[in-house]
């Protein structure tokens, strides 16, 4: 059984400080790597992607990815009270035979960004 | 601008009714997927169509089916509702390979 893992949180944070969202996956076959936001409400927004091994860095957001370890991560830097959401991180396991790439997604960690 | 969209938004059936999800993409893309999303659940995979003309079952199959109109077209069907499929679902689409996949905004769907 491939599972993600995530902590559910609440993560509270002042405005301005660095949130670090956490997720750790069970299988060592995995390809790619996605964080989603998703609002109270609304559906899961794409933040950031990444496939391969070290930092990749968007705006206020840094992904980070430790195959080894079997870890990935969200950085949030200069945290505003927009990004207060759940996060969700999914894992791409890799060809799952008839065409098909599935995703399985943590069950997310809610962040509050406290002003 | 659209990408993905979801008929209706919200819903409300009896126990026993029957009712299909709608789903459209205009990103040109070969994958679709459905899934429902409860509290404390996360989301979970109920169907996908890997390209147009196929289906496959996901994590939690069972009381839906699905059918894969076109490519841009994929369809949730709940032939006899029953409480427990009161959810949220959300349809998303990829591209090819291991790109990631896209939502649209979600149907809610009580079921009394």
């Amino acid at each position: 059984q491939k599972e993600v893992e995530q902590n559910s949180g609440p993560l509270s944070v002042p405005e301005g400080a660095i949130a670090s969202l956490n997720c750790t996956y069970s299988d060592r076959v995995s390809q790619s790597f996605f964080w989603y936001r998703q609002y109270s409400g609304k559906s899961p927004e794409l933040i950031m992607s990444i496939y391969s091994n070290g930092d990749k860095e968007d705006g206020r957001f840094t992904a980070q990815l430790n195959k080894a370890s079997q870890y990935v991560s969200l950085l949030i830097r200069d945290s505003q009270p927009s990004d207060s959401a759940t996060y969700l991180c999914a894992v791409n396991w890799g060809y799952s035979g008839a065409g098909s790439y599935q995703l399985t997604f943590g069950k997310g960690t809610k962040l509050s960004v406290i002003p | 601008n659209a990408g993905v969209t979801q008929t209706p938004k919200f819903q409300v059936l009896k126990t026993g009714q029957s009712m299909t999800l709608q789903c459209a993409q205009d990103m040109n893309h070969n994958s679709m997927y459905w899934y429902r999303q409860d509290p404390g659940m996360g989301l979970r995979l109920i169907y996908y169509s890997a390209s147009e003309g196929t289906t496959d079952k996901g994590e939690v199959p069972n009381g839906y089916n699905v059918s894969r109109l076109n490519k841009r077209e994929f369809s949730l069907r709940l032939e006899s509702a029953a409480p427990s499929q009161t959810s949220v679902y959300f349809c998303a689409s990829s591209g090819t390979g291991d790109q990631p996949q896209h939502f649209g905004d979600g149907t809610r769907l009580s079921i009394l």
